[in-house]
């Protein structure tokens, strides 16, 4: 069965330090991979996808995401992050074509000064 | 500017009471989603619809009914049905629904709650 795993629930983080989140998943094809960010009573925003190619793929505000087929994992990576970066972030898996996505239950990010 | 409109923003539920949640989008897409989402459970689909007048139950269906009669809307009811209505309802889009690297774009958000 297809399922996304993010074993952090909530990280935080000083502000100006480098961050990894994490993102396991199953699939049995070869997946889609994205990673979300959603501000408190908004929607969710796309940060960057993975369809093929090259395994490091950069998405809006900084961030850059790696795939390892060998893990099966996307973990999203930030050099320096800023204030504005706390938030809640999902990672999902979607087919090649058609039908569902697959969510993980996020990762709440605080930041501090 | 294109994109997706959910509507309203927060919505109040009463005791046996039907409500309906607007969705629109001018982003030419087929295929179109709805979502529950409660904390710490991430997003669940309760339906989704890849065409005109064609739509298909997700993982959470019961309680809930949609209609897909123009390709820009997807209205989705809270019947009295749902017992724990109280969540928040995100609807999405797509392309289409068989096309490759299909990508999903979210609206803001509806917070329904019970009174």
């Amino acid at each position: 069965a297809q399922s996304v795993t993010q074993p952090d629930i909530h990280i935080t983080v000083s502000e100006g330090a480098s961050l990894e989140l994490r993102c396991n998943y199953s699939y049995g094809a070869t997946p889609y991979l994205f990673w979300y960010v959603q501000s408190p009573g908004q929607g969710l925003q796309l940060l960057l996808k993975y369809f093929s190619g090259d395994t490091l793929v950069q998405g809006i505000k900084g961030f850059e995401a790696e795939f390892k087929r060998s893990q099966s994992s996307f973990n999203l990576r930030k050099p320096s992050v800023h204030w504005s970066d706390a938030a809640e972030y999902f990672c999902a898996v979607g087919p090649y074509t058609g039908n569902q996505f697959y969510f993980g239950t996020g990762t709440s990010l605080t930041v501090i000064p | 500017d294109g994109g997706i409109t959910q509507s309203p923003k927060y919505l109040f539920r009463k005791e046996g009471q039907n409500v309906t949640l607007s969705c629109e989008q001018n982003l030419n897409h087929d295929a179109m989603y709805w979502y529950r989402q409660d904390p710490g459970q991430g997003l669940r689909l309760i339906y989704y619809s890849q065409i005109v007048n064609d739509f298909q139950k997700g993982d959470i269906a019961e309680g809930y009914s949609v209609s897909r009669e123009k390709k820009e809307s997807f209205p989705l009811t809270v019947t009295s049905a749902q017992k724990n209505p109280t969540a928040f309802y995100l609807c999405a889009s797509s392309m289409g629904f068989a096309l490759a690297k299909n990508i999903q774009y979210f609206g803001a958000g509806t917070r329904l709650s019970v009174l």
